[in-house]
């Protein structure tokens, strides 16, 4: 069966400071791949998604990169954190296109 | 431009009754819509989702309606039961788009006992 890791599960980390969360997918292959983030109180807004290993498509501009160096690990980074970096992150993998998507447990995110 | 809505943020039920969570949408090219249900601190599962081609789709105490015309569609959760106490997400698809869902803001459920 397939499973999805994410870690680490809390991270507080100051303002200016590197990111980097990891996330990666057994069981199958060639999973689209995605990075959500959660906002207290807001809904789930998708910030990265990837087809294949090196294509990677940003939904929305922001202070956060993303990378996929193998076919089933996905990387959410950045060079240096803001205050309005904090919230819930969550990758996610479907199989292809229009099925639907399953979540890691979330890493949240503290920037202080 | 939120394309999915779900207009109340927190809805109170006692246990064994009906649990009605609603969810709009502005985009009538959606045509693929999902459930997921989240818990604090874990990630959302998915719970049932529904074709536009269909107005109905029932998996045991859950249900899901969908009025096309109204491009509303709403979640059953008939009886509720404590445990069913969580965030529930709507989300949408379009077949245009891929697979990218657009989920709704969340409504917060609790089923007191």
């Amino acid at each position: 069966s397939q499973t999805i890791h994410q870690w680490p599960a809390t991270l507080v980390q100051p303002v200016g400071s590197p990111l980097s969360l990891e996330c990666t997918v057994e069981g199958t292959s060639n999973p689209n791949l995605y990075w959500y983030r959660q906002a207290a109180g807001r809904g789930l807004q998708l910030l990265f998604y990837s087809i294949g290993i090196d294509q990677i498509s940003s939904e929305v501009p922001q202070n956060l990169s993303a990378s996929r160096p193998q076919d089933r690990q996905f990387i959410l980074s950045s060079k240096k954190l803001l205050l309005s970096d904090s919230g819930f992150y969550l990758c996610a993998w479907s199989g292809g296109v229009r099925e639907k998507l399953f979540f890691g447990s979330g890493t949240q995110l503290s920037v202080l | 431009d939120q394309q999915v809505k779900q207009n109340s943020p927190s809805l109170s039920v006692q246990e064994g009754r009906i649990s009605i969570l609603n969810c709009d949408y502005t985009n009538s090219m959606f045509d693929y819509f999902l459930w997921y249900k989240k818990y604090p601190a874990e990630g959302p599962t998915f719970l049932i989702s529904i074709s536009s081609i269909k107005d109905k789709n029932e998996d045991g105490r859950f249900t899901v309606f969908l009025n096309k015309s109204a491009k509303h569609l709403s979640l059953h959760i008939v009886p509720s039961q404590p445990g069913d106490s969580a965030v529930y997400f709507c989300a949408a698809s379009a077949d245009n788009a891929g697979n990218m869902l657009t989920f709704g803001g969340g409504t917060r459920l609790m089923v007191k006992p």
